[in-house]
């Protein structure tokens, strides 16, 4: 069965941190893995990663993704409190094209 | 287009009634998902349509739930009979296929709650 594997369940940070959540991946037929933030309700599109080793940027935001080790990670530097929020990693199968999430990593950052 | 669209916002029902919630997707995306999500989980797939072919349903979906895409437009989702473990975050998302990779976007949700 296809499966999606976040750690750490949760964080909590200071403001100027830099964190590194972790995405796994088990998925049939893989074709993409993305990252979203989701602060209250709709999560919302952060990164969308198809080849290994190719980093995505935006802002303080980085993804990567490892293909051969089946894995992604999402750091965030020089946090902010506006950060705070559930960071969601999906897969996307090419077998499907169904979305299967993890469980999220829940980002607390203190002023 | 002001991206996608559930309603109601919110929802509370007695067990034992019937919920529908309706989601209006990005107007030329074909491929239309339904999710469930509780609290410290991340979303669970329900079902998805392309167009309006209903392509997948959860094995973890019981017969209560339904969902409707009559047109490949906006989609329905019904639960019978809702009881107090229905009770959770139900997500919408819509995205456009033939586009290569591309993503899911998410509409703000329908919280239901079962008492």
């Amino acid at each position: 069965e296809d499966k999606v594997v976040q750690s750490p369940l949760s964080l909590v940070v200071h403001e100027g941190d830099t964190v590194t959540l972790n995405c796994s991946y088990e998925v049939t037929n893989f074709r993409s893995l993305l990252w979203y933030k989701q602060e209250k309700k709709a999560p919302t599109f952060l990164f969308m990663l198809t080849s290994s080793g190719i980093e995505k940027k935006s802002g303080r935001l980085s993804s990567i993704l490892d293909k051969k080790e089946l894995f992604s990670i999402l750091n965030i530097t020089a946090t902010q409190t506006g950060d705070s929020a559930i960071y969601l990693c999906a897969v996307l199968s090419s077998g499907t094209y169904k979305y299967i999430f993890g469980t999220g990593t829940r980002l607390k950052v203190l002023a | 287009d002001t991206g996608v669209s559930q309603n109601p916002r919110h929802k509370i029902t007695k067990r034992g009634q019937n919920v529908t919630f309706r989601c209006d997707p990005i107007s030329e995306h074909n491929r239309l998902y339904w999710y469930r999500q509780t609290l410290g989980q991340g979303p669970e797939f329900l079902t998805y349509f392309q167009n309006e072919a209903q392509l997948e349903k959860s094995r973890l979906l019981s017969d209560r739930f339904s969902a409707e895409r009559p047109k490949g437009s906006f989609s329905t989702l019904e639960i019978q009979r809702t009881e107090q473990g229905d009770s959770a975050m139900y997500l919408c998302a819509s995205s456009y296929l033939d586009r290569g990779d591309t993503e899911a976007f998410f509409g703000q949700g329908t919280r239901l709650t079962v008492v």
